[in-house]
């Protein structure tokens, strides 16, 4: 059964870095697609980026673009997400999630989502 | 970048009751790419529909989706109680793989 455990809750300050881990066990991992969604408080899904292992080539959101770095470790099996510049309204739970083969697949597989706080 | 859009924002029905929601994408996009997801307070999303209307493992037959182009929808044949849940559609054949703002169906 395929299982995606991530890393857990963090609080940072504004300006500060966070990386997020997402490690998965179960099934393959290197040519399933992996991606990071987010989720303010009380707010909506939102695609953040996604890499395929094998490649290693991540694509983003342009919101995204040069402040989060989305990149997987294939002797682990593990995918991670860092994000920079941090500022509250990156205040959200954060969830990895892996789809099938190829890019452009469903994510089929959650991870049980990290909450990350910025705050002063 | 592929916008997506929900109607409604809330529907409000009772068990036994059928659910309908819609999804319209701001672009024509292959219906070979159109997911809906269920998320409940506290849990990560679920995938209900890929392919705009096949089920993914597990999911009740209760539960099908529809439609083509740009309009798209999820029905949901008669609400059990643990249906009441948020709703969302997202499209993942064109990056970014953009999701609509939801639907949350709740008991009347």
């Amino acid at each position: 059964q395929v299982q995606l455990v991530q890393s857990g809750a963090e609080v940072k300050k504004p300006g500060s870095s966070v990386k997020v881990s997402c490690k998965t066990s179960g099934g393959a991992f290197s040519r399933h697609a992996i991606s990071w969604v987010r989720q303010a408080p009380g707010r909506g899904l939102e695609w953040m980026g996604g890499i395929i292992p094998f490649f290693g080539t991540a694509n983003y959101a342009q919101k995204f673009q040069g402040r989060v770095t989305i990149t997987a470790d294939e002797s682990t099996n593990t995918a991670y997400m860092e994000m920079r510049s941090l500022r509250s309204e990156d205040t959200a739970v954060y969830y990895c999630a892996r789809g099938g083969r190829g890019r452009e697949t469903p994510q089929d597989y959650w991870g049980q989502g990290t909450l990350v706080t910025v705050s002063s | 970048e592929i916008v997506l859009t929900q109607s409604p924002g809330t529907l409000s029905l009772s068990p036994g009751e059928r659910a309908t929601l819609s999804c319209s994408t701001s672009h024509t996009i292959n219906s070979a790419y159109l997911a809906w997801f269920q998320q409940k307070p506290g849990q990560a999303p679920r995938l209900l529909i890929f392919g705009a209307s096949t089920r993914a493992t597990g999911v009740p037959d209760r539960f099908s989706g529809s439609g083509s182009g740009t309009d798209f929808t999820l029905t949901i044949s008669r609400l059990e109680p643990e249906d009441f849940a948020v709703y969302y559609c997202q499209q993942y054949g064109v990056s970014p793989f953009t999701f609509g703002p939801g639907t949350r169906v709740d008991i009347k």
